[in-house]
């Protein structure tokens, strides 16, 4: 059981490309999330999903996309970045609604743009 | 949602029992506790929830006082692997979409 597994670890952008963050659970969780936590910030929810098929914005949504199509992977993309996105991303994930504050994260990526 | 307070650091002898409190003064009758930890580096972990009984699992255990205005989380033989910032959060049950903020918190620092 690897719990919320998540790829890249690391990865250095220039402003302007592309990529995308790769979330992936095997506790058969409902729910999704991207969170993103800056330096001595606290987390902030970019993007979740309450199902497969289903995404909704979170609390700071822009420049970023998502998709949920297989219910154990959750993709994060970053059309085109800029150095306000250097961040570390937090994907995690949970049960149904009555549990959906007991949340399982993955061991994050680190992403610098320059 | 409730607001808790944490003192923002603490010091346990490794082996001993860490005790980490929480004041929630304001929480409601339908609003649960949850304890979070973040190692340096690593993604937040769950601990551990409870409504207004006291709960144990193979992490931790954690009282809340019958007014439920408080709480406490304990570590009972803290080891280095510790150390964190532990995060005490005051929820209702959940809704969907249900952001996780954490608060200041408090620096755990486990001693050799």
């Amino acid at each position: 059981n690897a719990g919320v597994t998540q790829t890249p670890k690391f990865r250095v952008l220039k402003t302007g490309q592309s990529m995308t963050l790769l979330c992936a659970q095997d506790m058969n969780h409902e729910y999704m999330y991207w969170y993103r936590q800056d330096p001595g910030m606290g987390l902030r929810l970019i993007h979740y999903s309450v199902g497969e098929g289903t995404t909704a914005k979170g609390e700071v949504p822009d420049g970023y996309n998502v998709s949920r199509l297989k219910k154990q992977n959750f993709l994060l993309g970053l059309e085109s970045a800029a150095p306000s996105q250097t961040s570390v991303y937090f994907c995690a994930s949970s049960f149904g609604t009555a549990r959906s504050y007991e949340q399982y994260f993955g061991p994050g990526t680190r992403l610098t743009v320059t | 949602d409730a607001k808790t307070t944490q003192p923002p650091s603490m010091d346990c002898a490794e082996g001993r029992a860490a005790n980490l409190p929480c004041n929630h003064s304001t929480i409601s009758g339908n609003e649960y506790v949850y304890w979070y930890r973040q190692i340096h580096s690593q993604g937040p972990q769950y601990i551990i929830h409870g409504l207004k009984n006291n709960e144990t699992n193979e992490m931790a255990s954690l009282i809340i006082t019958e007014d439920r205005k408080s709480s406490t989380l304990i570590l009972p033989h803290a080891t280095l692997r510790d150390t964190a910032v532990y995060y005490c959060i005051v929820r209702v049950g959940g809704t969907s979409g249900s952001r996780l903020t954490f608060g200041e918190g408090t620096q755990l620092t486990v001693n050799p």
